[in-house]
């Protein structure tokens, strides 16, 4: 069935650092592949989101990648910030609904 | 412009009861999906409904039902209520279409807790 298998379940880094998660997915007809963002007790919001015609996204700090190929999307997120700390989670389109990733718990430590 | 609203905020029921929880898209806006998300794990795929019709739904069992109305806002049931349907309950709203998903708008949930 459709899945989408998001890494790592939680990661820490240093004020300033980078961040990788990284998510596949299974259905090789996706073509719509969002980041959300959900901060503690709220909602989860839209930070990024790119279509399988492009390969790479950038939007200041923050930049997706997509390779159709292997079936990989990756969120890149540098100098991160204290607020910056929250659960991500990626999704990709499969049959007009979003299917998506576990979340990882970002923690920036000042 | 209003986002996505959801009511009620906290319901909390008790085993084999019925819960019904409401959800009002964006203006415009004539798809609406709903998510399970227990404690501590992600968004599970429940229901989706456009134009009236249920489109898809996740693998959840029957007594997980709903319908959308002529206005486009939409109720979610469950039935027969069991401990683990405790979880926050998101709808969302998407102004895509059929043929190019999109972005989807979500509400703050509504949080239900079986006891």
């Amino acid at each position: 069935g459709e899945n989408v298998e998001q890494h790592p379940s939680t990661l820490s880094v240093q004020e300033g650092d980078s961040a990788v998660i990284k998510c596949t997915y299974s259905d090789s007809a996706s073509n719509y592949f969002p980041w959300y963002k959900q901060e503690l007790g709220k909602r989860p919001q839209l930070i990024i989101d790119i279509r399988s015609n492009v390969g790479e996204k950038k939007d200041q700090r923050i930049a997706v990648t997509l390779n159709k190929t292997a079936k990989h999307f990756s969120l890149h997120i540098t100098e991160t910030q204290p607020e910056d700390s929250a659960v991500y989670f990626c999704a990709a389109s499969s049959r007009y609904k979003l299917i998506f990733g576990s979340g990882t718990r970002l923690l920036v430590r000042p | 412009e209003a986002g996505v609203t959801q009511s009620p905020t906290h319901l909390i029921k008790t085993r084999g009861q019925q819960a019904t929880l409401r959800c009002s898209p964006i203006s415009g806006h004539t798809s609406v999906y709903w998510y399970q998300q227990a404690l501590g794990l992600g968004l599970q795929f429940l229901l989706w409904y456009d134009e009236g019709e249920e489109r898809n739904r996740g693998n959840f069992p029957p007594r997980f039902s709903g319908r959308q109305f002529p206005n486009y806002s939409s109720e979610l049931n469950v039935n027969a209520l069991e401990l683990e349907d405790s979880a926050l309950y998101l709808c969302a709203s998407s102004g895509g279409t059929r043929g190019n998903t999109g972005e989807l708008f979500f509400g703050e949930g509504s949080r239900l807790t079986v006891l």
